[in-house]
């Protein structure tokens, strides 16, 4: 079975510090995994999505995830945070034959500073 | 292009009634997801149509169902509402169902639903 946690469900940053949301996964297979961004009374947005394609994967908003199959890790950065980027962030899992089916974690909800 | 829509937005209903949420997915998506929001769960599936044809479920009573109509648009319906049911409700469509290529999802900006 496939599972996401996210490590920290609240994180505080000051803007223009470095933005690290944690994210491991476990999967029987190879996994498809993702970032989504949910504002306040608002859908998620996509924000990256890894495919296999490269482990680096760059996203919307200057954010960016790094695939380490070794680590089973998917943790998302931005290297400079801003107001904007208050909102609560979740990773996901999807499984080459699951079709739609997407596992989130629990959320990690990011508060800036100024 | 025209994003995911739900309606309504907001809905009170009282426990034992029966509530049926809409969803219109982006123009060409053939698939729809249906996943449940709430504070103690998070984010959950429901189940999945493609082609009108339910190709997933998740771990829901029978009490959630959905379909999906020739035009792509699908409604999910709850009966025998409980209070636990109170939730926000949310829509994604993507373009096709999974397969080799995993199509992004898009989300809708959600029923918010709560049960009296």
């Amino acid at each position: 079975a496939q599972s996401v946690t996210q490590l920290g469900s609240h994180v505080s940053v000051s803007e223009g510090a470095l933005v690290l949301l944690r994210c491991n996964y476990s999967s029987s297979v190879p996994p498809y995994l993702f970032w989504y961004v949910q504002y306040p009374n608002q859908g998620l947005q996509l924000l990256l999505k890894y495919t296999s394609a490269a482990t680096l994967v760059k996203g919307i908003n200057g954010f960016e995830a790094e695939f380490k199959k070794s680590e089973t890790s998917f943790h998302l950065t931005k290297p400079s945070a801003h107001m904007s980027d208050a909102a609560e962030y979740f990773c996901a899992v999807s499984g080459r034959n699951q079709g739609g089916k997407l596992i989130f974690g629990q959320g990690t909800e990011l508060s800036v500073k100024p | 292009k025209a994003g995911v829509t739900q309606t309504p937005r907001y809905l009170i209903k009282t426990r034992g009634q029966q509530v049926t949420l809409s969803c219109s997915p982006i123009s060409g998506h053939r698939s729809v997801s249906w996943y449940q929001q709430t504070p103690g769960q998070g984010l959950q599936f429901l189940f999945e149509y493609f082609s009108e044809t339910q190709r997933n479920k998740g771990n829901f009573p029978g009490r959630f169902s959905g379909r999906q109509f020739s035009n792509s648009r699908s409604e999910m319906n709850v009966s025998t509402l409980e209070l636990g049911d109170s939730a926000l409700y949310l829509c994604a469509s993507s373009l096709v169902a999974g397969g080799a290529t995993q199509e992004t999802q898009y989300f809708g900006p959600g029923t918010r639903l709560l049960v009296l």
